[in-house]
């Protein structure tokens, strides 16, 4: 069964401070994985792919296969980085499976 | 271009009754799926239409129905409403199978409140 977690709910820092968001997936094949950011009062949107290796927005995420993670990084946050984050998976039934989202707020 | 459109916004049904909820794609996009949104969790698939047929489905029962049409826009049907289907309903497009990226464009969703 494929299943994407989110072990936190939310996620508090303060600005200039590194910030991590945990993913953890189960899957059976390779996966596909991404990460879609939802800001105040804007719709979901594509951050990253992993088979894009982009940085966006000073944002990296790395594929570990071996711990099935793929945790979203940023060194510095900013205050505009406040947004609900969800981590994605692609794989079969043309479906994209979604965790339940982790809330971050920088404060300044 | 554009983007995803969805409507209603906003509506409140009883139990038992019947919701028809529409999409419009982006322009280009011939893939549209649909997700639930319950409060305080992630979307979750309900199924996918590419070039008018359904395309993969998810873990619902099947009261949920949907329709591409030949312009690719889409509707969403619920019969027999629960309570528990109150929630966001998300409409996302992409490119077909072939040039899929695998990114997802959204509609700001149409909210169900049933009663």
């Amino acid at each position: 069964a494929q299943r994407v977690t989110q072990p936190e709910k939310l996620l508090s820092v303060f600005k200039g401070a590194p910030v991590e968001l945990k993913c953890n997936y189960s899957y059976s094949g390779s996966p596909e994985l991404f990460w879609y950011v939802q800001y105040s009062r804007q719709r979901l949107q594509l951050l990253l792919r992993h088979i894009s290796r982009e940085s966006i927005k000073g944002f990296t995420a790395d594929l570990n296969k071996g711990e099935t993670s793929f945790h979203l990084k940023k060194p510095f946050a900013q205050e505009e980085d406040s947004a609900m984050y969800y981590c994605a998976l692609s794989g079969t039934d043309n479906d994209m499976r979604f965790g339940a989202g982790t809330r971050l707020t920088v404060k300044p | 271009e554009t983007g995803v459109t969805q409507s209603p916004t906003h509506l409140i049904k009883t139990r038992g009754q019947q919701v028809t909820l529409r999409c419009s794609s982006q322009s280009g996009h011939n893939t549209v799926s649909w997700y639930q949104q319950a409060l305080g969790q992630g979307p979750q698939f309900i199924f996918q239409y590419y070039r008018e047929e359904e395309n993969g489905r998810g873990n619902f029962p099947p009261r949920f129905s949907g329709l591409q049409f030949p312009n690719y826009s889409s509707e969403l049907n619920v019969n027999a409403l629960e309570l528990d289907d109150s929630a966001l309903y998300l409409c996302a497009s992409s490119l077909g199978v072939s040039e899929n990226t695998g990114e997802l464009f959204f509609g700001e969703g149409s909210r169900l409140t049933v009663l």
